[in-house]
């Protein structure tokens, strides 16, 4: 069980398209979201939270009108990577957890972004 | 501020015992998770410690000292697949991971 899945794997696009990641819960329903990136040998770095049916939570320095995040259902969270650039280029890994923030969190394969 | 030390890079042979040491400072403390994560893959979870005490999970063990702001993950028989990064990861007091570059182990035949 908790299994969380990330669609597409890869994807290589033109700079200033928009990109969509979708992340999926498949066997459980997942209170929280969350959405990270991560550039070569660096460390995962959180970029929002979102709960089912609100808002998502920025860290500082992402830039939300960027990076769009809906959360519409318990097993779906979904980011837009809006006019792409090359520097937007990384790895985007989500997680799903069940509820407590002490609960483990359950990763996606991630996607990996190359914007030409 | 909030930080994480482990070494960058261990290397171990196959069989063998290895022991990834982390010291943490953070922001208040609501636990530490160890994740593995290979290369190009995202992080997979090993372990939670919220007390002191070792904790035992097949090969894989982890140890917490809170007073100390220490933990390390104990890895036993040792194979060729435990090739990986493997981060240390405290809860801060917003309940926030606080994600480090993690050490990466290299086991050699």
């Amino acid at each position: 069980g908790a299994v969380v899945s990330q669609h597409p794997s890869w994807v290589i696009c033109k700079s200033g398209t928009s990109v969509k990641i979708e992340c999926r819960s498949l066997d459980f329903q997942a209170t929280t979201m969350f959405w990270y990136r991560q550039f070569p040998k660096q460390s995962l770095m959180l970029m929002a939270t979102s709960n089912e049916g609100s808002k998502a939570t920025y860290e500082q320095g992402v830039e939300k009108d960027k990076f769009l995040i809906n959360h519409a259902s318990l097993t779906l969270s979904t980011l837009t990577v809006t006019s792409a650039h090359p520097e937007d280029s990384s790895f985007y890994i989500c997680s799903a957890s069940k509820g407590l923030a002490t609960d483990e969190q359950f990763f996606g394969p991630g996607t990996r972004l190359t914007v030409l | 501020g909030q930080n994480i030390d482990q070494p960058t890079e261990m290397t171990a042979t196959e069989g063998a015992i290895v022991q990834i040491n982390c010291t943490y400072q953070t922001s208040g403390f609501n636990g530490l998770f160890w994740y593995q994560q290979h290369a190009g893959e995202a992080p997979t979870f090993l372990s939670y410690n919220v007390l002191d005490g070792l904790e035992e999970k097949g090969r894989f063990s982890s140890f917490l000292s809170r007073s100390k702001g220490y933990s390390y993950l104990l890895l036993k028989e040792l194979q060729m697949k435990d090739s990986a990064s493997y981060l240390c990861v405290p809860l801060d007091s917003n309940y926030q991971l606080i994600w480090g570059a993690g050490t990466k182990l290299i086991i050699k035949p």
